[in-house]
């Protein structure tokens, strides 16, 4: 079947602009997760999202950045006044209830000028 | 606080050789571990994961690892690594919140 889906692959911004990343998670995956991956830093966890529950925001880097999960399913990933330092690949990944793997979306690579 | 170590950060391997990484992990609680694997241009997919029971696991493309609870140990191996094993690997533990954290990763490099 599907997998999880991220769109854009790329994004180009200037800094300083507003972005939205998109995730599509996999059909009926109830979680859904946000993760950075950048150089120096590894695989970062920014958000996680669980059915009705209140979202665990806890690996947010600022206050620039935001997600929501409309309707238990897509996801948006927006951040605030870009800068440099926001240059990563944002992956998504989603997981069904009572399963401990989470699968993978193949990412936005963002590129802040 | 949870962490993953992982203290190979570059391994160059001549194919057919066998391969270790290495992956340490500190967390209290009940282990979920995780491989991960990213090969160029493509996305992150599982290779293996330990929950519970056999603390040897076996994976996708002939890779294992082993569990060794006394060392907080998660080691991936692989007895004859191929060129097309060339990938950027990553160790990861499951906490307690459902998140992924992740090691630092392992680019490993296997000339032909």
């Amino acid at each position: 079947g599907a997998g999880v889906s991220q769109s854009p692959s790329n994004k180009v911004t200037e800094k300083g602009k507003d972005v939205e990343l998109r995730c599509d998670p996999i059909s009926g995956h109830t979680a859904l997760y946000w993760y950075r991956q950048s150089l120096g830093q590894g695989l970062e966890f920014l958000i996680y999202f669980q059915g009705n529950s209140a979202p665990d925001k806890s690996g947010l880097p600022s206050d620039r950045f935001s997600a929501e999960r409309t309707g238990g399913s897509v996801s948006t990933l927006t951040i605030q006044r870009t800068q440099q330092e926001d240059s990563a690949v944002y992956l998504c990944a989603s997981r069904t209830s009572g399963s401990n793997e989470q699968y993978f979306g193949p990412g936005t690579r963002l590129t802040v000028t | 606080a949870q962490s993953v170590s992982q203290h190979n950060h570059h391994v160059i391997l001549s194919e057919a050789a066998s391969l270790e990484l290495g992956c340490n992990y500190s967390y209290g609680g009940t282990v979920n571990l995780f491989w991960y694997v990213q090969y160029p241009g493509q996305h992150l997919q599982l290779l293996l994961k330990y929950f519970s029971g056999d603390p040897l696991v076996k994976g996708i493309k002939g890779f294992e690892a082993e569990f060794i609870k006394s060392k907080f140990s998660f080691n991936l191996r692989k007895p004859s690594v191929q060129w097309s094993d060339t990938a950027e690997y990553f160790c990861a533990v499951k906490s307690n919140t459902g998140k992924l954290i992740f090691g630092q990763g392992t680019t490993l490099q296997v000339k032909p």
